[in-house]
């Protein structure tokens, strides 16, 4: 089955530092990656829509400057949290679409999730 | 625009006995539904699908679902619970003109007591 990748599975930085999650589509091609962000005992908040060439979509009230996603190829998708803030703090997760069949009633497959502390 | 409501934030069975776990949503074209089971710490698990065709759904780990629009339901069931169904359930839904932009519940908690 399709299996999705992402990278670091937990990470600590201190106020001020930027951290880069990434997300890889290990054996298929994801033309569209998704980020979340999931706070405890809640359900997951799409922060943006990644595809593969393009500029990333922002969900409003999320800040592109912020939270930088990368898509430059059809199995890696970044996302970049810059100068870190205590609030960042959260469960960040991506979720890709196989290029094979519709993307309209394609599942999501998911990446195990960034458990990201920020001190 | 698409909205989904998932009816107990938690739910707690005894191992053995039956699992239903609600879930409604609202669309404005005809949905394409979700179910997906989260563990601790992990991310998100397909368990079902209903897309076209058969309005009964069967998944993985033995949970079905019915989707009946005229409820706008598509409840989640398990005959028999095991310990290992502990875990958190999303039920999420997703428009043909919002491929992938899944809109998802807030979650319930299921528990599975000895």
């Amino acid at each position: 089955g399709a299996v999705v990748s992402q990278h670091p599975s937990w990470v600590i930085c201190k106020s001020g530092t930027s951290v880069k999650i990434e997300c890889r589509s290990l054996d298929f091609q994801a033309t569209t990656m998704f980020w979340y962000r999931q706070f405890p005992k809640q359900s997951l908040m799409l922060m943006a829509t990644s595809n593969e060439g393009s500029k990333a979509t922002y969900e409003q009230g999320v800040e592109k400057d912020k939270f930088l996603i990368n898509h430059a190829s059809l199995t890696l998708s970044t996302l970049t949290v810059t100068s870190a803030h205590p609030e960042d703090s959260s469960f960040y997760i991506c979720s890709a679409i196989s290029m094979t069949g519709s993307s309209y009633n394609s599942p999501l497959h998911f990446g195990n999730g960034t458990r990201l502390t920020v001190t | 625009a698409q909205s989904v409501t998932q009816l107990g934030s938690h739910v707690s069975v005894s191992e053995g006995a039956l699992v239903l776990l609600r879930c409604n949503y609202s669309s404005s074209v005809p949905p394409y539904l979700f179910w997906y089971v989260q563990y601790p710490n992990q991310g998100l698990q397909l368990l079902l699908k209903y897309t076209t065709g058969a309005t009964l759904v069967k998944g993985i780990n033995g949970f079905e679902a019915e989707f009946k629009k005229s409820e706008t339901s598509f409840h989640l069931t398990k005959p028999s619970a095991h310990m290992s169904d502990a875990a958190e359930y999303f039920c999420a839904v997703s428009v043909f003109t919002n491929a992938g932009k899944s809109t998802f519940g807030d979650g319930t908690t299921l528990t599975v007591k000895p």
